[in-house]
């Protein structure tokens, strides 16, 4: 079936950027995004990228987008303790949205 | 708008016994979502539905129902709760058609002993 990877634990100083890295499956996936989750709380939608593009960036985020590789990743720049959070990969082909397992990322002042 | 709104927020259920976990969106959304999250793991999606009266299964559905009467509420069904539904489920919603936001509620922790 689908599957969606991601490692489990990324650690940073802040001011440094942080890349959260992810691979996926499906060839067929329309739409595929970056949520974050932090404690006690849902998900909440940070950006999502079309399928056909390679890189989309909005503010401090900057997502590319290897269609080849099916790799996916999030650089977050000059990361704050405010970023510390889950964040998921995740895919959409029809109605059907697929996870990844999420990466805590810490950051160290 | 209070967006997407989950009761309870906790719960610990007797293995056997039932509840239902309610969920309700103000946002006029057709499609709403339940998942499991279980620790280490991304979300499994266990029913799903695009529209009133209409439901579909996910990835998970066994030991669960769901119904949906109206397009503001969804609830999530456990007839014979069992150790192994114990996790915290979300519900989302989002738009029909171009609106590929899913907006999730704050999430129900359930433990079953």
């Amino acid at each position: 079936g689908e599957d969606v990877e991601q490692s489990l634990f990324l650690s940073v100083r802040e001011g440094d950027s942080s890349v959260i890295n992810c691979t996926y499956t499906d060839s067929s996936s329309t739409y595929l995004y970056w949520y974050k989750q932090e404690p006690g709380a849902g998900l909440q939608l940070l950006t999502y990228i079309f399928s056909n593009m390679d890189m989309k960036q909005d503010q401090r985020l900057t997502v590319l987008l290897n269609k080849k590789d099916k790799h996916l990743s999030l650089r977050i720049a000059d990361t704050q303790t405010g970023d510390s959070a889950i964040y998921f990969c995740a895919e959409s082909y029809g109605q059907n949205f697929v996870f990844g397992p999420g990466t805590r990322l810490s950051v160290l002042p | 708008n209070a967006g997407v709104t989950q009761t309870p927020k906790f719960r610990i259920l007797k293995i056997g016994q039932s509840m239902t976990l309610q969920c309700t969106q103000d946002m006029n959304h057709n499609y709403m979502y339940w998942y499991r999250q279980d620790p280490g793991m991304g979300l499994k999606l266990i029913y799903y539905s695009v529209g009133a009266g209409i439901t579909d299964k996910g990835e998970v559905p066994n030991g669960y129902n769901v119904s949906r009467s109206t397009t503001e509420d969804f609830p999530l069904r456990l007839e014979l709760a069992a150790p192994s539904q114990t996790s915290v489920y979300f519900c989302a919603s989002r738009e029909e058609g171009g609106g590929y936001e899913q907006y999730f509620g704050p999430g129900t922790r359930l433990t079953v002993t």
